[in-house]
């Protein structure tokens, strides 16, 4: 069963504390990223990543960290930095490191208490 | 950069009857044109692509148009059924993707 898949689905992080949200794709995919999605705004881009152990930041990286050690995998650090973390984030992949479309995970929504 | 606008919020639409969904984009340079079905607490679904060299792409029930010249970007959604009640939003972009806010379609039975 092919896909793109995300876990926790939910996640509670006190103040202060770092968390990690998991993304892992069996597509062999290229690419991947991550969005955060907030109600009545579009998607925006935190990371990407075109290739293992490379990745770039996104429109709104402030306070986040990535790793692409695997192809498979690119899991997401929630720092104590970010100032306003709860949210809906999304990840997703596509086959060409240049362009097309993007395929989307089931997303995590993290809240922060 | 590119800025992506939906041009209605929300949109109810009759049981049976066709849906419109419209998108705007600002830069001419964008190639690729994506439209995502989100239901509520998931992610977004695939539903048609069409790239800058085409002005016009059918799947099942959908259609995608696109007015390169007016920046413009429609779904149309044939015979609409109450499953098809979601949010859907438009993507815009070459290498990465900007996204729209979204469009809630409604279907009453």
């Amino acid at each position: 069963d092919g896909g793109i898949t995300q876990s926790p689905k939910y996640l509670f992080r006190k103040e202060g504390q770092n968390v990690t949200l998991s993304c892992e794709q069996n597509l062999n995919h290229d690419a991947m990223y991550w969005y955060r999605q907030d109600p009545g705004q579009g998607l925006r881009l935190i990371y990407y990543s075109q290739i293992v152990n490379d990745f770039q930041k996104g429109d709104i990286a402030e306070g986040y960290s990535v790793s692409r050690e695997k192809k498979e995998s690119f899991p997401l650090t929630v720092t104590s930095a970010q100032k306003n973390p709860t949210a809906f984030y999304l990840c997703a992949s596509r086959t060409d490191r240049a362009r097309g479309t993007q395929y989307f995970g089931p997303g995590t929504r993290l809240t922060v208490l | 950069g590119e800025s992506v606008g939906l041009h209605l919020p929300t949109l109810s639409v009759q049981e049976g009857d066709n849906s419109i969904i419209n998108c705007a984009y600002s830069n001419s340079a964008s190639d690729y044109f994506i439209w995502y079905k989100q239901e509520s607490g998931k992610g977004p679904q695939f539903i048609i692509d069409i790239r800058s060299n085409m002005d016009k792409r059918q799947g099942q029930r959908v259609t995608v148009l696109l007015n390169k010249t007016v920046k413009h970007l429609s779904l149309q959604i044939a015979a609409t059924q109450p499953g098809d009640s979601a949010v859907y939003f438009c993507a815009v972009g070459a290498n990465n993707l900007f996204f729209g806010t979204g469009t809630r379609l409604t279907v009453i039975p």
